[in-house]
């Protein structure tokens, strides 16, 4: 149980193009989703947290009309690159939280990630 | 804010043998919850072990145990008979309670020798 889906896993875009990037939960209802950014060679870094039905929450520093985040249902959270350039090249990551009985309600469920290539 | 930190950027074992990694924390919060992650090469994340600073006994998943002193704001990690497949980044990381921030280490990376 508890498994979340990202895909795509791997997208390769042109500078100025959006791309969007779907994150899902496949046998949880996930009333909150995580997205995260990957430099190589470093840590996770939370960019905006989703709440089902509300705007996300933004970290400092993360642009919010440059990422935009919905999170439209229950099991789906979407996160969408406006106007890439290169240095939006990373690996982005969800992660999803559960409120239901029998998984920790604190616990974040993570996806495999999906790593944007911008040229 | 709360910080996390990893001291070792690497670290090596030998198969078969026990490794501890390192991690400490700065809160000052009194409940939250703290974790390990690893990340192998394929990048998805896997919850190695947990721990809830209200509970004193050390959690223990197999092989795996963590020291946890919370005065001290340390949390180890101690992998015991170390496999080739424990080969990976591990990130320790640190969660207020009733909070969704997970704050992550800079992470160590793990080799297994064999």
């Amino acid at each position: 149980g508890a498994v979340v889906s990202q895909h795509p896993s791997w997208v390769i875009c042109k500078s100025g193009t959006s791309v969007k990037i779907e994150c899902r939960s496949l046998d949880f209802q996930a009333t909150t989703m995580f997205w995260y950014r990957q430099f190589p060679k470093q840590s996770l870094m939370l960019m905006a947290t989703s709440n089902e039905g509300s705007k996300a929450t933004y970290e400092q520093g993360v642009e919010k009309d440059k990422f935009l985040i919905n999170h439209a249902s229950l099991t789906l959270s979407t996160l969408t690159v406006t106007s890439a350039h290169p240095e939006d090249s990373s690996f982005y990551i969800c992660s999803a939280r559960s409120t239901l009985a029998g998984l920790s309600s604190y616990e974040q469920y993570f996806g495999p990630g999906t790593r944007l290539t911008v040229t | 804010a709360q910080t996390v930190t990893q001291s070792q950027p690497e670290m090596s074992v030998q198969e078969a043998e026990t490794v501890t990694l390192s991690c400490t924390y700065d809160t000052s919060e009194s409940n939250y919850y703290l974790f390990w992650y690893k990340q192998p090469p394929s990048r998805q994340m896997i919850l190695v072990i947990r721990q809830e600073a209200y509970k004193q006994q050390n959690a223990t998943e197999n092989r795996f145990s963590v020291n946890f002193q919370k005065a001290a704001k340390s949390f180890s990690l101690k992998i015991s008979d170390s496999q080739l497949g424990d080969t990976a980044m591990y990130f320790c990381a640190f969660m207020k309670h009733n909070n969704n921030d997970m704050r992550f280490g800079a992470g160590t990376r793990l080799t297994v020798k064999p």
